[in-house]
């Protein structure tokens, strides 16, 4: 059972245009919803995380809209740069007991157009 | 800062044969992980440690065995190598396991042949 869905799965954006990537999740114990950005050969490394008691955080160029209600949480990327081409993933956590791991997305391969 | 080093990078094993995948960080960091990631599947989680002297089961744990050496070190064990163990694993750590940033080592691609 996929606990966090992403979409979509590749994704082409023109430079200065505006890159948007989607999330669902099931599990309603998960209070902490963080994206990373993986660029080839690389780990992860977090971009931008939001909690549920926020609808909106906004770092640099990096926006999480977030929709407790509906269960989904999207990222919007601003402006994007071809250096900002990698994978996303978005992810989710609860707040204990089992796995305290993240469960994550399936990712969204990303190429900015210059 | 090194963060968190994974060794080796790259280890090709034939169907059977055993290997110890090496994490250390150097963050003070109570919490380790380990995960693989396969093409299309994301990252999934195979074994954590929330605190040294303590290993808890993922999503995916048939197949491996964890160590937590000390607070910096994590490894990981394949006992008898399986070609569906062909992966990319991944190595992280965060402050402790409550919704705090995990950091990601490079990561270790393995084949099993």
């Amino acid at each position: 059972q996929q606990q966090v869905k992403q979409s979509p799965q590749s994704l082409i954006v023109q430079k200065g245009g505006i890159s948007i990537i989607n999330c669902a999740y099931e599990n309603t114990a998960f209070d902490y919803f963080p994206w990373y950005q993986q660029f080839p050969g690389k780990g992860p490394a977090l971009l931008i995380a939001i909690r549920p008691d926020v609808s909106e955080k906004k770092e640099g160029r990096f926006t999480i809209s977030f929709n407790k209600s509906a269960k989904q949480f999207s990222l919007h990327i601003m402006d994007s740069q071809p250096g900002d081409s990698a994978t996303y993933f978005c992810a989710a956590k609860g707040a204990g007991g089992g796995a305290d791991g993240l469960t994550f997305g399936k990712g969204t391969h990303l190429i900015i157009q210059p | 800062n090194a963060g968190v080093t994974q060794t080796p990078k790259f280890q090709v094993l034939k169907t059977g044969q055993s290997m110890t995948l090496q994490c250390a960080q150097d963050m003070n960091h109570n919490s380790m992980y380990w995960y693989r990631q396969d093409p299309g599947m994301g990252l999934r989680l195979i074994y954590y440690s929330a605190s040294e002297g303590t290993t808890d089961k993922g999503e995916v744990p048939n197949g491996y065995n964890v160590s937590r050496l000390n607070k910096r070190e994590f490894s990981l064990r394949l006992e008898s190598a399986a070609p569906s163990q062909t992966s990319v694993y991944f190595c992280a750590s965060s402050v402790h396991t409550s919704n705090q940033p995990q950091h990601f080592g490079d990561g270790t691609r393995l084949s099993i042949l």
